[in-house]
């Protein structure tokens, strides 16, 4: 089973509907991140946890929200959501402390037409 | 601002033929350089972690070597399987949150052709 889960894989949808992406965690991690991946870009930081009561922005959080339901569990949400949102969604974990490596889910695949 | 340069953006090789990727890397004091795999419809999937300059790291065909100013990823001998996009990150001691996030450079794409 995957450590880092997220659903759904793919999903399209219409501009201005509000869609919610989820991730689950089985490694015992505090940190949670979410990061969008576009061709020529590489992976930006959209918002990141450090436990269940501590969330930060990144580097691209505009039209973006987030939820930290518990340590397990970290949802990215789109208010209404527009064409140059649609990117590959990722959703990683890390121990605390410094240098600690992320961990990657598999991703979902957004298309916003 | 930290910023992170990888090249080439794809790589073709044959099967046996040694390479070298680049990752050219600007922080305001490197905490970590982080080099990770990345397959087609997967999420990347960790390597390396490198602290400071003049330190390796090796893991069966893979090297990777960290300068003050560049890392390098080793390939020796490729297969076939090896074919993956490549990508480093960075970790600056301190940003402005001080919360330390990685920046990602956008990737060198190998394929290693049999």
């Amino acid at each position: 089973d995957a450590d880092v889960t997220q659903t759904p894989r793919n999903r399209i949808t219409k501009t201005g509907k509000r869609i919610m992406l989820e991730c689950s965690q089985t490694k015992g991690h505090d940190r949670m991140y979410w990061y969008r991946q576009d061709p020529g870009l590489g992976l930006r930081l959209i918002y990141y946890s450090f436990d269940v009561k501590d969330i930060n922005k990144g580097e691209i959080s505009d039209g973006y929200s987030v939820s930290r339901q518990a340590q397990a569990k970290f949802s990215l949400s789109l208010e209404s959501a527009i064409p140059n949102q649609t990117a590959l969604y990722f959703c990683a974990t890390s121990n605390a402390g410094g240098n600690q490596p992320q961990h990657f889910g598999d991703g979902t695949r957004l298309s916003i037409l | 601002e930290d910023q992170v340069t990888q090249s080439p953006e794809a790589l073709r090789l044959q099967e046996g033929e040694s390479s070298s990727l680049n990752c050219s890397y600007t922080v305001s004091g490197l905490r970590g350089l982080f080099w990770y795999r990345q397959d087609p419809g997967k999420g990347p999937e960790f390597l390396f972690t490198l602290y400071s300059a003049g330190e390796e790291k090796e893991k069966e065909r893979l090297k990777a070597t960290l300068t003050k100013k560049e890392s390098f990823l080793h390939i020796t001998a490729p297969k076939p399987e090896d074919s993956a996009t490549y990508l480093c990150a960075v970790q600056a001691s301190s940003d402005r949150t001080g919360r330390r996030a990685l920046t990602f450079g956008s990737g060198t794409r190998l394929q290693v052709q049999p």
